[in-house]
């Protein structure tokens, strides 16, 4: 079965500092995965995935990844953070096989301080 | 371009009634989703549609919740009887393709209260 972890509940960081969210997936086969950013009364917004390939995946805002599969890994980060970037961040997997659905991770609040 | 469009956004009832939400997706998405996403935790699928047929209802509870997609655009989602529990965020999304790797764009929600 598939399944996300994200073991921080909360990252606080102060603005300048890099940032990271880290998250691990567990699935059979290949996976493709993603994060996603919620801001408070607002629906999910797309950051970056990965599919294949390069493993470091660049994203929106100044977000990149980097898929590690021996780790089963694949790290949200950012070398600066703004006060902007606080959110809620879900990191997501899917297999690479037809009929299986995304599973979202329990999310991480980043705080990032001025 | 225009985005996933909710409503209501905020609903209120009594446990035993019946509610309903609407989704009008993306122009031109064939693949809707409704999720529903509990305090604390991340969104879980209820149900996928491809156009207006459907290609996952595994963890839809079947016995109070129904969705329909019938002219393969936008979609309702009915919960009848409504129980405590299933006060969450009801959210949806769309993408344009059914492929496993396509990003999928998503609605503001609708916030449900069971009381």
């Amino acid at each position: 079965a598939q399944s996300v972890a994200q073991p921080e509940d909360q990252v606080n960081v102060a603005e300048g500092n890099p940032l990271t969210v880290k998250c691990t997936y567990s699935v059979s086969g290949n996976p493709y995965l993603f994060w996603y950013v919620q801001y408070p009364n607002r629906g999910l917004q797309f950051l970056l995935k990965y599919i294949t390939g390069d493993n470091l995946v660049k994203g929106s805002y100044g977000f990149e990844a980097e898929f590690n599969k021996s780790q089963t890994s694949f790290h949200l980060k950012k070398p600066s953070a703004l006060v902007s970037d606080s959110a809620l961040y879900f990191c997501a997997v899917r297999e690479d096989q037809a009929g299986t659905a995304l599973i979202f991770g329990k999310g991480t609040t980043l705080s990032v301080s001025s | 371009e225009a985005g996933v469009a909710q409503s209501p956004r905020y609903k209120i009832i009594e446990k035993r009634q019946s509610v309903a939400f609407w989704c009008n997706p993306i122009s031109g998405h064939a693949t809707l989703y409704w999720y529903q996403q509990i305090l604390g935790q991340g969104p879980k699928l209820l149900i996928q549609f491809q156009n207006n047929g459907v290609v996952d209802d595994s963890q839809l509870p079947k016995d109070r919740f129904s969705a329909e997609r019938l002219k393969g655009v936008d979609s309702t989602l009915k919960i009848q009887p409504a129980k405590l529990e299933d006060s969450a965020v009801y959210l949806c999304a769309s993408s344009p393709l059914a492929g496993g790797y396509n990003e999928q764009f998503f609605g503001p929600g609708t916030r449900l209260t069971v009381l």
